[in-house]
């Protein structure tokens, strides 16, 4: 059973360049969460999506957006890079019950970015 | 407004002792919290979570602890073993509009020496 898979593993960028990262959920899991991670720091959630639709939102600019496929697999867009984009980017993936909830998230190993 | 706090950034404890991994939070509106373990080059890996309205989840060697009156939730590993040397991220999840997100903590570095 594949887990969470993301790519690619590592990139670098140019300031005010564009980047897409991919990211595969586990299989069985319809939601999908991105998470960036700063250098000594937590993840900071960046976003959610369940059935093609961002659903929740943190405190991320509008040049971070993000798209769901039918098959549930996301993307992460971020325009106009900055060099404080540096960080790890994680993609989680989860279920989504009835009720409303969403199980446990599982996270892949992440796309480290790197902005110059 | 940094809604979970690990003040802890490091943590040594001799292989067979007790780690103990602290976490304070400041929202009441909490549902879950969760404990995440990471080894470096990889993704956070799930491993002993608990539901606001309970105070303690136990794991094998691992057990969560919280104390809601406090805002305060404690990871146990006994006994502690060289390969549980990683960082630990506390998570706590936000239920609203229909939707959940996590809130992680900074992490704390457990370093278990022989």
């Amino acid at each position: 059973d594949a887990g969470v898979t993301q790519s690619p593993t590592h990139l670098i960028k140019t300031r005010g360049q564009q980047v897409t990262l991919r990211c595969s959920p586990k299989s069985g899991h319809d939601t999908v969460s991105w998470y960036q991670q700063a250098l000594g720091q937590g993840p900071q959630f960046i976003f959610q999506y369940y059935e093609e639709e961002e659903r929740q939102r943190g405190n991320f600019p509008d040049r971070f957006s993000g798209h769901q496929f039918p098959n549930y697999s996301s993307e992460l867009n971020v325009n106009a890079l900055l060099l404080g984009d540096s960080a790890l980017y994680l993609c989680a993936s989860s279920l989504r019950s009835a009720g409303g909830s969403t199980d446990t998230q599982y996270f892949g190993p992440g796309t480290r970015l790197t902005v110059l | 407004d940094q809604q979970v706090k690990q003040n802890s950034p490091s943590l040594s404890v001799q292989e067979g002792r007790i780690s103990i991994l602290n976490c304070d939070y400041t929202n009441s509106m909490f549902d879950y919290f969760l404990w995440y373990k990471k080894y470096p080059a990889e993704g956070p890996t799930f491993l002993i979570s608990i539901s606001s309205i309970k105070d303690k989840n136990e794991d094998g060697r691992f057990t969560v602890f919280l104390n809601k009156s406090a805002k305060h939730l404690s990871l146990h590993i006994v006994p502690s073993q060289p390969g549980d040397s990683a960082v630990y991220f506390c998570a706590a999840r936000l239920f609203s509009g229909g939707y959940n997100k996590l809130i992680f903590g900074a992490g704390t570095r457990l370093a278990v020496h022989p």
